[in-house]
C-alpha cells in the first residue's frame, strides 16, 4: 500500500502560469481533501470531496479548482498562479464516518514567482 | 476568525522530561480532537485522539487531556525522547461539518539531548 501519493514532489511556477497537482489513494477512501500549510497558519482547507462525483469548498479556494476524478483521485489546478500561492500543499483522506483521522501525503512545495 | 488555537509557537523540553503541549477552541460544536505529528519534508500523521465527551485519552507516551469547559485540550508525552522532535498540529471537528478538520498553526517541538 502506496498510501497517499501526490506529483510533483517541488514546482516552481511563473505569475500566471497554471498547473494540476496530483493526488491518489489506494486505500478506498470515500473522502480526499486539499490543504495548503503557510508558516504560522497551520494547515487551512481548500476544497474537499467528501464522496466520488461530489466536491465543496474550504476555508481559502479562491484561485484554486479541483476535480475528483474518480474514488481513486483527486487534482488540484491552478488557473493563474499568483505569488500568495507559493505554499506547501498536501492532500489528504479518509474512510466515510467513523473517527475522523486522516491520512497525509507527503506534499508538494510550489513556489510562484 | 480562528477557532483552534496554539499560542505556542515553539516548545523546548529535555529527553526524559514531560512535554506538554496546549492547545483552545472557540467553537462549542466541536465533538472530536486529534492530534498530529510532522516532521520536515513529511505530511502530518495521526497521533491520538479524543471525543468530547471524554476528559482523558492514553496511548503509550501520550495522553491527550479535555477540559470543555474551558475549551483546552493539551497533550502530554512522557517521557519525552529525540525523535518526539517535530511539529504538532491540534484539529477539531464539529459537529456541522462531520467531514472536515479544523487546524490549529502547530506547535514545534524539539528535545534536547
Amino acid at each position: 500500500n502506496a498510501g497517499v501519493t501526490q506529483t510533483p514532489k517541488f514546482q516552481v511556477l511563473k505569475t500566471g502560469q497554471s498547473m494540476t497537482l496530483q493526488c491518489a489513494q489506494d486505500m478506498n477512501h470515500n473522502s480526499m481533501y486539499w490543504y495548503r500549510q503557510d508558516p504560522g497558519m497551520g494547515l487551512r482547507l481548500i476544497y474537499y470531496s467528501a464522496s466520488e462525483g461530489t466536491t465543496d469548498k474550504g476555508e481559502v479556494p479562491n484561485g484554486y479548482n479541483v476535480s475528483r476524478l474518480n474514488k481513486r483521485e483527486f487534482s488540484l489546478r491552478l488557473e493563474s498562479a499568483a505569488p500568495s500561492q507559493t505554499s506547501v500543499y498536501f492532500c489528504a483522506s479518509k474512510t466515510h464516518g467513523g473517527v475522523n483521522e486522516q491520512f497525509f501525503g507527503p506534499g508538494t512545495r510550489l513556489t510562484v514567482l | 476568525d480562528q477557532q483552534v488555537k496554539q499560542n505556542s509557537p515553539s516548545l523546548s523540553v529535555q529527553e526524559g522530561r514531560i512535554s506538554i503541549l496546549n492547545c483552545d477552541y472557540t467553537n462549542s460544536m466541536f465533538d472530536y480532537f486529534l492530534w498530529y505529528k510532522k516532521y520536515p519534508a513529511e505530511g502530518p500523521t495521526f497521533l491520538i485522539s479524543i471525543s468530547s465527551i471524554k476528559d482523558k485519552n492514553e496511548d503509550g507516551r501520550f495522553t491527550v487531556f479535555l477540559n470543555k469547559s474551558a475549551k483546552h485540550l493539551s497533550l502530554h508525552i512522557v517521557p519525552s525522547q529525540p525523535g518526539d522532535s517535530a511539529v504538532y498540529f491540534c484539529a477539531a471537528r464539529s459537529i456541522q461539518g462531520a467531514q472536515k478538520l479544523v487546524f490549529g498553526q502547530g506547535t514545534r517541538l524539539t528535545i534536547n539531548p
